[in-house]
């Protein structure tokens, strides 16, 4: 049974670094085809994509954030983290992370940037 | 980038009657592997997305038949061809061709 969960911090401040982890069970990143990605949505707005790491540590950015965004994988935790620089409060959002076909997602983690 | 376009944005349905959404894309969606990345989700408040249908028209296990998707290129549709009260929430077309992802803006669908 394939399950993803996200973790970090609730509440950053402007200009910090957000660190989050999705912990995922159920498939290994070691497996040929297999990614995990990064999905955001703003409370009341649309899903935006964000990044995505395949098996054999293929990275994809979004290209509006992608200055700002490293995605990384620790294969024997089964985790990959996003780190997102410079955080701003229109970076408050809900934060998700999700297996490369999409069809499994984690709860998401609601992340404020506030002072 | 690829723009994803949906239409409509707001969709009051009946219940037991069809409803339909489409997904323009601004670039075609066919992959140099012959797929086509076309993804329909369905969120509903205060849940994560789920996928409902996957590569233009395949359901994802567990979606209900009544759930369809078609088209090629640029022009996607999902249809519903009873709408039932849990099939209310937000719709988004999402593309997996190019890069990694682009999610349309949603359609909100409600009972009328």
């Amino acid at each position: 049974q394939i399950a993803l969960k996200e973790s970090g911090p609730t509440l950053v401040k402007p200009t910090q670094t957000l660190t989050l982890t999705c912990t995922f069970s159920g498939f290994s990143l070691s497996t040929s085809g297999v990614g995990v990605g990064w999905i955001r949505q703003p409370p009341g707005k649309a899903l935006e994509w964000l990044a995505l790491i395949y098996w054999d540590d293929d990275k994809r950015y979004s290209p509006s954030l992608k200055s700002r965004l490293t995605i990384t994988q620790d294969t024997s935790k089964n985790q990959v983290v996003l780190t997102m620089t410079n955080m701003d409060p229109v970076d408050t959002a809900t934060y998700y992370c999700a297996n490369s076909g999409f069809g499994h997602w984690g709860q998401g983690t609601l992340v404020t940037v506030s002072s | 980038d690829i723009v994803m376009t949906q239409t409509p944005l707001s969709s009051p349905v009946t219940l037991g009657q069809p409803a339909s959404i489409s997904c323009r894309s601004s670039q075609s969606l066919v992959h140099s592997d012959g797929n086509t990345y076309l993804s329909w989700l369905l969120q509903r408040p205060g849940q994560p997305p789920r996928l409902l249908i996957y590569k233009i028209s395949n359901r994802f296990p567990g979606v209900p038949d009544r759930f369809s998707g078609s088209g090629a290129g640029t022009e996607f549709t999902l249809k519903i061809s009873r709408v039932e009260a849990e099939d209310v929430g937000v719709y988004y077309c999402m593309q997996a061709t190019h890069l990694g992802g682009t999610f349309g803006q949603g359609t909100k669908v409600e009972i009328k």
